[in-house]
């Protein structure tokens, strides 16, 4: 069964400091995703990408957050300065026409 | 925007018995999913429904969706305690692409 591998699965990090979370979508994908999930929150979209550029973002996703598919096979999302607020589960997923909608297992995300 | 509702918000049941949850739109669903979380992880991929009327089953899990496709229902026959977890429910628009909107969660407690 194909998977989304997302990496770390766990990052601390210092408010005010910049995180990289990664990903690797499946391979056939065309479309892919962030959502975040805050302890005891729903689970809630940041963030979609097709074809090279974001086809749709939440107002979450601010001058704070990017994302980018530097290679045929990675897709990242930057937090720069991160908050205390932005502790949460970030999801990555990938989805492709009739192909499935599949997320990985998750980074865990601790500001302090 | 759209709003899902999951009910009930939390269901402790007896292993072998039958369960059922609830998830309504506050708009026509055009791509409903189903997920299951453990506490802390990834959401695995259930099923997906898109047409009015539609039924999917897979091993002892079976959704439905309404034929006026603004309600869908997961049914678990014969409870197992692996079948334990975070039961979400995710609308999009269909065809397996695009912004996802989940419901807060249903957490199915199966005792031995």
């Amino acid at each position: 069964e194909p998977e989304v591998t997302q990496t770390p699965s766990h990052q601390v990090t210092q408010m005010g400091q910049e995180v990289i979370l990664r990903c690797v979508p499946i391979s056939n994908h065309l479309y892919f995703y962030w959502y975040r999930q805050i302890l005891g929150q729903k689970v809630e979209f940041l963030v979609s990408f097709y074809n090279n550029e974001i086809s749709e973002k939440s107002e979450i996703f601010d001058d704070q957050f990017s994302v980018e598919r530097p290679d045929g096979s990675n897709f990242t999302l930057k937090i720069r300065s991160t908050k205390l607020e932005d502790s949460a589960m970030y999801f990555c997923a990938s989805s492709g026409y009739n192909y499935g909608y599949t997320f990985g297992s998750g980074t865990r995300l601790t500001v302090v | 925007s759209q709003e899902l509702e999951q009910s009930p918000q939390s269901l402790i049941v007896q292993e072998g018995k039958n369960l059922t949850i609830n998830c309504t739109s506050s708009k026509t669903l055009y791509g409903l999913y189903w997920y299951k979380q453990k506490y802390g992880e990834g959401l695995i991929f259930l099923m997906m429904l898109q047409k009015g009327g539609e039924e999917k089953s897979h091993e002892k899990i079976t959704a439905k969706l309404d034929e006026k496709k603004q309600q869908s229902s997961l049914h678990i026959t014969a409870s197992q305690p692996s079948h334990a977890g975070i039961y979400l429910c995710g609308a999009g628009p269909g065809g397996s692409y695009g912004k996802l909107t989940f419901g807060q969660g249903t957490i199915l407690t199966v005792h031995p």
